[in-house]
């Protein structure tokens, strides 16, 4: 089946320190990966994605990069600034099969300034 | 443009009671999703509408959740017989034609069953 496994948190970082959230998938077919936000009291949203094997997807300052021999989807941020205080989610879909986003647990980020 | 949006925002309930929660997708998306997401479970996937195929019911958790899409358009999620197990916030989400789209979600209703 498919499955994602994300890095537990919380994890907590003084401002301008470098993020790393860890992400490895399982899938039949070939996905397409996703870092979905959640900033407090809002709702879900795209962070980026990726649907090919070495892509990069990017916005605000993060990157993650498809890593099919790794099978994995690592977020990274080179200085994080108090406003990327959220839960982030990695997720997956493939269009075979079950047309769905199947979630990682989710990781606390808390930046403190 | 509107986003997608979710009513009521916040339904406290008590077990056994239905409850319908309400979802309009973004204009001229085909396909819209219902998510639950829960403290235990995190954010599990509930139900799949592609404009007029049938349902992709799959991660319906039991037969007393149940939902429809009138008009390939505005989509109902109902619970009938409430438990204090389906308290969560439950999410709607719609993209353009496919999953592998980026899927918009709407703010969620809180569900309490007391």
């Amino acid at each position: 089946g498919n499955s994602v496994t994300q890095m537990e948190g919380p994890v907590t970082l003084s401002e301008e320190a470098f993020l790393t959230i860890n992400c490895t998938y399982t899938a039949t077919g070939y996905p397409s990966l996703f870092w979905y936000v959640q900033y407090p009291g809002e709702g879900l949203q795209l962070l980026l994605k990726a649907t090919k094997a070495d892509d990069k997807g990017s916005n605000k300052g993060f990157e993650a990069t498809y890593r099919k021999e790794t099978t994995s989807f690592h977020l990274e941020k080179g200085s994080v600034q108090v406003s990327d205080s959220a839960v982030y989610f990695c997720a997956l879909t493939v269009l075979q099969g079950a047309q769905k986003l199947v979630f990682g647990q989710g990781t606390r980020l808390t930046i403190n300034p | 443009g509107a986003g997608v949006s979710q009513s009521p925002s916040n339904k406290v309930t008590e077990k056994g009671k239905d409850v319908e929660l309400r979802c309009d997708p973004i204009s001229g998306h085909t396909a819209l999703y219902w998510y639950r997401q829960s403290l235990g479970q995190g954010l599990e996937f509930l139900i799949y509408f592609q404009g007029n195929s049938a349902p992709d019911k799959s991660g319906l958790p039991s037969d007393r959740f149940s939902a429809e899409r009138t008009g390939g358009s505005v989509s109902t999620l109902t619970i009938q017989r409430t438990q204090q197990e389906d308290s969560a916030v439950y999410l709607c989400a719609s993209s353009l034609r496919s999953s592998v789209e980026t899927q918009y979600f709407g703010p969620g209703t809180r569900l309490l069953v007391l």
